[in-house]
């Protein structure tokens, strides 16, 4: 079974202060695709980036870097010099195709990030 | 392009009443999912379905039934409401290569 960590329930740093959000994953599939969406206090969910399992190359989005680790099974996501439009609830999420495939996306719990001016 | 529409966004239901939360696409995407969304938690999936004509459970089906008698609708059908129903309810598809789109969300409450 499929199972996604994230260990910290809320985050709360100053504005422009880097912050890391964790994300462990469990999967027996040697094919699989990972996710971070980001739900912001409008409730929606926005994608933020999808990463499969043979791509291990960092990437970097603006102020947004993700980290993948294969041999940790993780996968994390950080903001660099964080702003107060950054305070949202961040989810990761793993799943065997693309964009869910035939069972759908496994979610984390999700991290709430709080940024204070 | 509209994208997942779902409709209502907000609804009040009483305990023992039956709703339709209705989930439509225009992306001709095979595949569509409903998840609910509780407090502190992620999301987790209920039904699922591959294409028109098949649809099959996920990890929280009970209380709920689903159809897909077209590529773009797949209705979530409440039967008999209870409160342990209340939570956001997404719906998204995807196709193929793309990411799963959500649809806006519907806040059901149950009283």
């Amino acid at each position: 079974a499929q199972k996604v960590t994230q260990a910290q329930t809320e985050i709360s740093v100053v504005e422009k202060e880097d912050v890391t959000l964790d994300c462990v994953y469990e999967t027996r599939d040697t094919t699989y695709y990972l996710f971070w969406y980001k739900q912001p206090p409008s409730g929606e969910l926005v994608f933020l980036i999808r990463r499969n399992s043979f791509d291990e190359q960092n990437e970097i989005s603006g102020r947004y870097s993700w980290n993948f680790q294969k041999s940790t099974s993780s996968f994390n996501f950080t903001i660099t010099a964080s702003q107060v439009v950054d305070s949202a609830v961040y989810f990761c999420a793993l799943s065997e195709g693309p964009g869910g495939g035939a069972d759908g996306l496994t979610f984390g719990k999700g991290t709430h990030l709080i940024i204070q001016p | 392009n509209a994208g997942v529409t779902q409709t209502p966004k907000f609804r009040i239901l009483k305990i023992g009443q039956s709703m339709t939360l209705q989930c439509t696409q225009d992306m001709n995407h095979n595949y569509m999912y409903w998840y609910r969304q509780d407090p502190g938690m992620g999301l987790k999936l209920i039904y699922y379905s591959v294409g028109a004509g098949i649809t099959d459970k996920g990890e929280v089906p009970n209380g709920y039934n689903v159809s897909r008698s077209t590529t773009e609708d797949f209705p979530l059908r409440l039967e008999l409401a209870a409160p342990s129903q209340t939570s956001v309810y997404f719906c998204a598809s995807t196709h193929r290569n793309t990411e799963a789109f959500f649809g806006q969300g519907t806040r059901l409450t149950v009283v």
